[in-house]
C-alpha cells in the first residue's frame, strides 16, 4: 500500500521492557521524523532523521532510539519503558525540508 | 528558542458560526507556516503560507499569515460539525529540518 504506516496501532507494555514501534513510507521520502503527543504538550519531536544512516535528535529523545538502515523504514526503540511515556506516536515523512509533512495513522502506547 | 502559541485552546460553537483561530510564531530565519486539522487519527494538511498578506483558500477554510505581526489566522465560515477537530499550527525550526508546532486549538462545533 502507498503511504506511510505505523504498526502497531495500540501496545500495551510493562514498566522496564523494550518496546520497538515501527514506520515505513513508500514515498522515498529523504526526511523522516517520530513525534509524541501528549494533552496539553502538543506535538514534540523525538528523533527525525534526513537520510538513511543519518539521525538527530529532537526535543524530548531521552529513553528513545532509532535507526534508518533503509530510507523507507524508521523505527522508534524505547530501551526500558516507563509510564511516562505513555503517549500517542506518530511517524511523518517529507520530501522537502520546511514542507508539510504527512503523517502516520499513529501508535497508542501505554506503559503499565 | 522557537516558539508556537495557538489561541484559544478549546473553543465551543455552534453550527453555522464563524471561528478565527490564532497563532503567532517566534523563529529565527522564518520559511513557512502550516496549518493542520486533527480529527481521531494523524493531523492532516490544510495550508502553508510563505508570504505575507496572502489569502489561501479551501472552501470554508481561509488562512492568512501577517509576517510583520509574527501570526497567522485560520478562518472557518459557516462552522459544520466535521469541523470538529483539533487544528494544529506550526513553523519549520530554526536550524533543524522539522516543524516545530504549536499545542492547538481545540473546535468543538454543536448541532
Amino acid at each position: 500500500d502507498a503511504g506511510i504506516t505505523q504498526s502497531p496501532r495500540y501496545k500495551i507494555t510493562e514498566t522496564g521492557r523494550q518496546v520497538t514501534l515501527m514506520c515505513h513510507q513508500t514515498w522515498s521520502h529523504s526526511y523522516m521524523f517520530w513525534y509524541r503527543q501528549d494533552l496539553g504538550h502538543g506535538l514534540r519531536l523525538i528523533y527525525y532523521s534526513a537520510a538513511a544512516d543519518i539521525t538527530d535528535k529532537g526535543e524530548v529523545p531521552d529513553g528513545y532510539v532509532v535507526s534508518r538502515s533503509k530510507t523507507e523504514n524508521f523505527p522508534l526503540t524505547l530501551e526500558s519503558a516507563t509510564r511516562s511515556q505513555t503517549s500517542v506516536y506518530f511517524c511523518a515523512s517529507s520530501g522537502q525540508v520546511g514542507y508539510g509533512y504527512t503523517f502516520g495513522s499513529g501508535t497508542r502506547l501505554t506503559v503499565v | 528558542e522557537d516558539k508556537v502559541v495557538q489561541s484559544p485552546l478549546s473553543l465551543v460553537v455552534h453550527e453555522g458560526d464563524t471561528v478565527t483561530l490564532n497563532c503567532s510564531y517566534e523563529v529565527t530565519n522564518f520559511r513557512s507556516l502550516l496549518w493542520y486539522k486533527q480529527e481521531k487519527k494523524a493531523p492532516t494538511f490544510l495550508f502553508m503560507l510563505t508570504s505575507s498578506g496572502i489569502e489561501k483558500k479551501s472552501g470554508r477554510l481561509s488562512s492568512i499569515l501577517d509576517k510583520k505581526e509574527l501570526s497567522s489566522i485560520l478562518n472557518i465560515t459557516a462552522t459544520q460539525t466535521g469541523d470538529s477537530a483539533i487544528y494544529l499550527c506550526a513553523v519549520p525550526s530554526t536550524g533543524a529540518n522539522n516543524l516545530f508546532f504549536g499545542t492547538g486549538t481545540r473546535l468543538t462545533v454543536i448541532p
